[in-house]
């Protein structure tokens, strides 16, 4: 199973500042990795796709970047409603097709 | 609007088995890929398995292997998750996720059914 390490657990930042998430597969997933944000008694909602695509909706300061096993998620300029939990996800690049998400990283105020 | 409308919350004593319904509108079940995922009480996300649409096939999780039954109803768009032999450890919100059957991530979500498992 390929597992995913996300860092740090917690990121405490002020809004406007530069937010960059990791997250390290312990084998290549290709670009099969995803990112999604949850926010306290949501679902989770995906943001990027294919390691750099934004999905429908997601605002331009969200970016994905990476291949492999290292990823970054970075938020440019952080707005108030970015504060909430960041998950990684990959699916397996062979079959048969296995998904895991990382633990989560909580991008809270400062 | 595509929407997954899961069933209500359900409360289950240990050992006994519980299914989840998530109805999909907007789309058919047969345009989507589905799977479920959960999350236990402030803990993480767990990706429980799915349709694999390469193979027609669903693929469970190794560690619901045997457990887990996710089956779907094409008249209706509803798709089930059956977990048995439940324990206190299976309580969580249960989501089930989509996407289109040539995407492999999940871009639609469910609101979630919370399960609680308690004597």
């Amino acid at each position: 199973e390929i597992v995913l390490t996300q860092s740090p657990a917690t990121l405490s930042l002020s809004p406007g500042e530069r937010a960059t998430l990791s997250c390290r597969a312990s084998q290549s997933v290709s670009s099969y990795l995803a990112w999604y944000q949850q926010k306290p008694g949501q679902a989770p909602r995906l943001l990027i796709y294919d390691a750099s695509n934004r999905a429908t909706g997601i605002p331009a300061r969200f970016s994905g970047s990476g291949s492999g096993t290292d990823f970054t998620l970075t938020i440019s300029s952080l707005e108030p409603e970015d504060f909430a939990v960041y998950y990684c996800q990959q699916r397996s690049n062979w079959p048969p097709f296995m998904y895991t998400f990382g633990q989560g990283t909580k991008l809270e105020i400062k | 609007q595509v929407q997954l409308v899961q069933s209500g919350a359900e409360v289950k004593k240990p050992g006994a088995s519980v299914k989840v319904s998530c109805k999909v509108s907007g789309y058919t079940l047969t345009e989507l890929s589905m799977h479920w995922v959960r999350q236990a009480p402030g803990k993480g996300l767990e990706w429980m398995g799915g349709f694999d649409p390469e193979d027609g096939e669903t693929i469970y999780a190794q560690k619901f292997q045997g457990r887990v039954t996710m089956t779907e109803d094409t008249s209706t768009d509803t798709a089930y998750m059956e977990l048995s032999s439940l324990r206190s450890e299976d309580t969580a919100v249960y989501y089930c996720a989509t996407g289109p059957l040539d995407l492999w991530y999940f871009d639609l979500w469910g609101r979630g059914t919370l399960v609680t498992v308690s004597s």
